[in-house]
């Protein structure tokens, strides 16, 4: 597997402002992706982050609310702009890495965020 | 696009005893099954995986089944421990989609002694 890192571990911010969250891996990964987890819910896909080019997101999400940067292959950054209430939750980041001849996907410990 | 529905929500164990939580997907394409255990204040943990061409997969109390023609997972945990307990959550995913899991809504275990 892989260590995975994530910064701040929590925060609490104001209204209408906004966070860096980053991620570190100890290797190098092809595929890095970041996930929200709303208080008491499961996990939603924001965003494919590909190194080199813009990320990929999914329906419901957009670049102008959760830009995302990939500069190598063992950092990402997800920031989280305008902030409102509605965005507290646990933001996930996770990598696919092949092992065994197979690929499995593992998370860091998450970024908890309130936003007042 | 692909839907997975878990549960129970809830379950309630005696130490000792066994866990089953069930599965389901739309998607017919979807080609791999991870389960994660996330404790909390933790990030998710990937317990036990299972793709499209096994139908069991068992590592030591773990054990996870595939149905493909039916659509659905089980994950079994056997001789339940306080430590097992925690949010389990399964999980789906195609190869044309490769990474994007689609994650069922979460099971709370709950082992008491």
């Amino acid at each position: 597997s892989a260590v995975i890192s994530q910064k701040p571990s929590r925060d609490i911010c104001q209204r209408g402002t906004s966070l860096t969250i980053q991620c570190q891996v100890d290797s190098q990964v092809t595929m890095m992706f970041w996930y929200r987890q709303q208080p008491g819910q499961s996990l939603t896909l924001i965003a494919t982050a590909n190194q080199g080019s813009e990320a990929t997101y999914e329906s419901g999400f957009v670049i102008d609310k959760f830009p995302i940067s990939r500069p190598n292959l063992t950092f990402s950054t997800l920031t989280v702009s305008n902030m409102s209430p509605e965005d507290s939750s646990i933001y996930l980041c996770s990598v696919d890495i092949s092992r065994r001849g197979s690929n499995e996907q593992f998370f860091g410990p998450g970024t908890r965020l309130t936003v007042l | 696009g692909e839907n997975v529905e878990q549960h129970p929500s809830t379950l309630s164990v005696q130490e000792g005893d066994s866990a089953v939580i069930k599965c389901t997907y739309s998607d017919s394409a979807s080609n791999y099954f991870p389960w994660y255990k996330q404790e909390l204040g933790k990030g998710p943990q990937l317990i036990i995986d299972i793709r499209s061409n096994v139908g069991e997969k068992k590592d030591q109390r773990i054990a996870v089944t595939l149905n493909k023609t039916a659509k659905h997972f089980s994950l079994h945990i056997t001789e339940t421990q306080p430590e097992d307990s925690a949010v389990y959550f399964c999980a789906a995913s195609k190869g044309d989609s490769w990474g994007k899991l689609q994650f069922g809504a979460g099971t709370q275990v709950v082992v008491t002694p």
